[in-house]
């Protein structure tokens, strides 16, 4: 099966500052790539997505990247505020309704 | 107007009882699904369920049982709980592939 990676586990940045997060996937036939923010007590809430036709896309201050043939993707975050602190989830899917999530990145904009 | 809701918020039970949380989504979805996520935060699927038909069943002990009434509900029952189903249970939703939207889950504390 599918084994997902993230990296790092916590991240801690100034407000102002960028965030990147990696995820590594295993499964070459993997073809959607969605980024998920939980903030505390709260369900996972779907910012971005990729799909594997598509190198990069932007949505205001954020943008994921995926590079297929190193099998990974990488969400960047811009000008970051206090808000933006949550913990972050990618997640892979070949099928479009078996999803694999990465460990997650707990991020801390400082203000 | 919540796209998708879990009842309870919070279960507090004993050993041996048996539960259910029930969970709703008024988005027109076909695809529910029902996630733990451990302590250490980690995602993980358990069931999937397309226009009332099971169609993703990991590997979870017979104890629970998801049961989808209708394309609006799917259900989850819980027999004879064990101290390792403490957690917290997401219900998901999504329009037959791809995009997740989570509930606000279900924190399940068994003593």
């Amino acid at each position: 099966g599918e084994n997902v990676e993230q990296h790092p586990s916590t991240l801690s940045v100034q407000e102002g500052d960028s965030a990147v997060i990696k995820c590594t996937y295993s499964d070459s036939a993997s073809n959607y790539f969605p980024w998920y923010k939980q903030e505390l007590g709260k369900g996972p809430q779907l910012i971005i997505d990729i799909r594997s036709n598509v190198g990069e896309k932007k949505d205001q201050r954020i943008a994921v990247t995926l590079n297929k043939t190193a099998k990974h993707f990488s969400l960047h975050i811009t000008e970051t505020q206090p808000e933006d602190s949550a913990v972050y989830f990618c997640a892979a899917s070949s099928t479009g309704n078996q999803f694999y999530f990465g460990t997650g990145t707990s991020l801390t904009v400082i203000p | 107007d919540t796209a998708v809701s879990q009842t309870p918020k919070y279960l507090v039970t004993q050993m041996g009882n048996d539960k259910s949380i029930k969970c709703e989504q008024n988005l027109g979805h076909d695809t529910m699904y029902w996630y733990k996520q451990d302590s250490k935060k980690f995602l993980k699927i358990m069931f999937s369920y397309n226009n009332k038909e099971l169609i993703i069943n990991e590997t979870v002990p017979n104890r629970f049982s998801p049961k989808s009434p209708d394309k609006a509900h799917l259900n989850l029952h819980i027999n004879s709980l064990e101290l390792g189903d403490s957690a917290v249970y997401f219900c998901a939703s999504s329009p037959s592939t791809y995009e997740q939207y989570f509930g606000p889950g279900t924190r399940l504390t068994v003593t």
